[in-house]
């Protein structure tokens, strides 16, 4: 069974602070994508990782893949109330299945 | 572009009666969607999915008989909750692959009474 192993689970910072979150697996994926999803919304696709080692940014935001394409991360800095949500990774399998991380809920406090 | 629209957003229906949700792409053609069921504060877990022109492919533990999926043109697939059970109600998301990712519908909170 492939699992993505993402944490932490819950997240409560003060306005400013920095964050990371992270998504590992002892499964290779052939591309990992990074989701917020709002309270009785779908998820909405933050960004797409494809290259062992690569770095994105996004804003405040920055994501990371593991040289290895089997883990990611998600640093967030100077978080805002805006950030608020929560936070899903999902892994790529070779085929079209993905699997997704259990999520992490963030709270942002003004 | 790539844009999933899911109908209805949210549902109440009575025990016994059954549901149809909606997954459309608009912009974009979609030969596989994929069906998700999301419990409160948890994180989506794939139910099924819908490949156009033949049967889906439903994951372990899941009742093919009782949520239907069809997938008939290359831009609409539906899950139909039968014989809905207040244990049923959940919030049902779809997704499809586009040029990006994978595309989210909006969700469908259904609610069983």
């Amino acid at each position: 069974t492939q699992l993505l192993e993402q944490s932490p689970q819950f997240l409560s910072i003060q306005e400013g602070e920095n964050l990371t979150v992270y998504c590992n697996s002892s499964s290779v994926f052939s591309s990992l994508q990074w989701y917020r999803q709002e309270p009785g919304e779908g998820p909405v696709l933050l960004v797409t990782v494809v290259t062992g080692g690569e770095v994105k940014k996004l804003k405040r935001l920055t994501f990371q893949f593991g040289d290895a394409r089997k883990d990611s991360s998600l640093h967030i800095t100077a978080a805002q109330p805006g950030d608020t949500g929560l936070y899903l990774c999902a892994g790529a399998t070779g085929g079209f299945k993905t699997i997704f991380g259990a999520g992490t809920r963030l709270f942002v406090k003004a | 572009g790539a844009v999933v629209s899911q109908h209805p957003s949210w549902v109440i229906c009575k025990s016994g009666t059954s549901v149809k949700i909606e997954c459309r792409s608009l912009d974009f053609q979609a030969t596989t969607m994929f069906w998700y069921r999301q419990f409160p504060k948890q994180s989506l877990m794939l139910m099924a999915t819908s490949n156009e022109g033949s049967k889906a492919t439903y994951e372990q533990g899941v009742e093919k008989d009782k949520f239907l999926i069809n997938h008939a043109s290359l831009t609409l697939s539906t899950l139909t909750v039968t014989s809905a059970h207040p244990e049923d109600s959940s919030f049902y998301i779809c997704s499809a692959m586009g040029t990006r990712g994978y595309t989210f519908g909006s969700g469908t909170r259904l609610t069983v009474v």
